[in-house]
């Protein structure tokens, strides 16, 4: 129950398409849906993140899509750019009320390639 | 602003070697997590502290792996002995929790642990 399930594994987009990637989760109890961004030999770093209370949020060329009934949230990047190449994971974390939850579920990363 | 600052970068050892992790949180935060992460099983969590308390860990393998964190600003994750199978890219990451937060999650860029 505590798993994000994340599709594809792999993508690749040409410059100028849109690239999607599609996550999904059982446990009704997350309650916040971060995207990271990692690139070759560095940490990952927060591109974008929703809570449930809203279906969608945009931040330049990068949307969240959230579907609160079927469980599912997905990445859009708009405009690809040989730049997005990076590895992309979704992740999860239930509502935090004490120190308890503030653990994050990932989901398994999806390697997004831009080419020109 | 310094990130999270991992060291060393690279480790190389042979099996049955005790292998040190350090990091070095981001200034102010009081959560601390440490992750592995590896081809096949993505990125687990190995072990968070909050004000320095071990909250969760659940994640830490077996005993041959443990974490101390012995003041605010600095943790260590240890293997001993270590095993060709602990090979793979260990990341600390630092937040703030202040109550009910979505305070993010910021990576330190890991350590590549060889174990021979």
């Amino acid at each position: 129950q505590q798993q994000v399930k994340q599709s594809p594994q792999s993508l690749i987009v040409q410059k100028g398409g849109i690239s999607i990637i599609n996550c999904a989760y059982e446990n009704t109890a997350f309650d916040y849906f971060p995207w990271y961004q990692q690139f070759p030999g560095k940490g990952p770093a927060l591109l974008i993140a929703i809570r449930p209370d809203v279906s969608e949020k945009k931040e330049g060329r990068f949307t969240i899509s959230f579907n609160k009934s079927a469980k599912q949230f997905s990445l859009h990047i708009m405009d690809s750019q040989p730049g997005d190449s990076a590895t992309y994971f979704c992740a999860a974390r239930p509502y935090i009320s004490n120190f308890g939850n503030e653990k994050l579920t990932f989901g398994t990363g999806t390697r997004l390639t831009i080419i020109p | 602003d310094a990130g999270v600052i991992q060291s060393p970068r690279h480790e190389v050892t042979e099996m049955g070697q005790e292998v040190t992790l350090r990091c070095k949180p981001i200034s102010g935060h009081n959560s601390l997590f440490w992750y592995r992460q590896t081809m096949m099983r993505g990125l687990e969590l190995l072990i968070y502290f909050n004000n320095n308390v071990p909250i969760d860990d659940s994640g830490m393998p077996e005993d041959r792996f443990s974490a101390k964190m012995p003041n605010a600003s600095f943790s260590t994750l240890k293997i001993q002995p270590s095993e060709p199978r602990d090979s793979a890219v260990y990341f600390c990451a630092s937040s703030f929790f202040g109550g009910y937060s979505n305070q993010p999650q910021h990576f330190g860029d890991g350590t590549r642990l060889s174990i021979l």
